[in-house]
């Protein structure tokens, strides 16, 4: 039983250019989201998702993309990567509203 | 609009006890608290639903007011090993979304 796994764990990109960042799930979770954090400011919610097909933006969407194709998977895409865009990503996973979120191990992104 | 977190910092001595508010100031379906390790992910503690119930976990309980919109976390004969950083997480009536609050950094001093 992995939980949530994230990859990479590390990625240096390129102002302008584009990645997907990898998140899976192993428990059977409908609920999925994606955070950001940067000093200072918390967890900030980019992305969620409640179920397969099912997304919504969170609290800073501009400039990354989802899907939910399956319920394992939730891949985090940035379009077109800027240096604002360098933080640590945290994906998470949920049965449902009344249970607590399982955290993957986050991927450090920097944009030069 | 994240929720508020208060203090933004303590310094406590091993054995000494705390208190840690969270305060929306929008309608909460649910609190959950969790604890951060420097370099780590969140760690679920516990979850709290509309009703005002109070939780435990080992020497650490909540309680949350449903109609203030608030929960505290109680953090009571404090180890070292309850240092780091303590989000309050919510989930507004009628949304799905969930939204961390700004954080409190607890160090606890041998």
């Amino acid at each position: 039983n992995a939980g949530v796994t994230q990859t990479p764990k590390f990625q240096v990109l390129k102002t302008g250019q584009s990645m997907t960042l990898q998140c899976a799930q192993d428990m059977n979770h409908e609920y999925m989201s994606w955070y950001r954090q940067d000093p200072g400011m918390g967890l900030r919610l980019i992305h969620y998702s409640v179920g397969a097909g099912i997304t919504d933006q969170g609290e800073v969407p501009n400039g990354y993309n989802v899907s939910r194709s399956t319920t394992e998977d939730f891949p985090l895409r940035l379009l077109s990567a800027a240096p604002s865009q360098t933080s640590v990503y945290f994906c998470a996973s949920s049965p449902g509203a009344n249970y607590g979120y399982t955290f993957g191990s986050g991927t450090r992104l920097t944009v030069v | 609009q994240q929720p508020v977190q208060s203090p933004q910092a303590v310094i406590l001595r091993e054995g000494e006890d705390a208190v840690i508010n969270c305060s929306s100031s929008k309608a909460l379906y649910s609190v959950h608290w969790y604890r951060q390790k420097h370099g780590e992910a969140p760690v679920f503690l516990m979850i709290l639903l509309k009703g005002g119930e109070q939780k435990g976990h080992e020497k650490i309980s909540a309680s949350f007011n449903e109609k203030k919109q608030q929960s505290s976390l109680y953090l009571t004969a404090s180890q070292l090993s309850y240092s780091g950083t303590y989000f309050c997480g919510t989930q507004r009536s009628g949304t799905y979304k969930y939204i961390f609050g700004t954080g409190t950094r607890l160090k606890v001093l041998a």
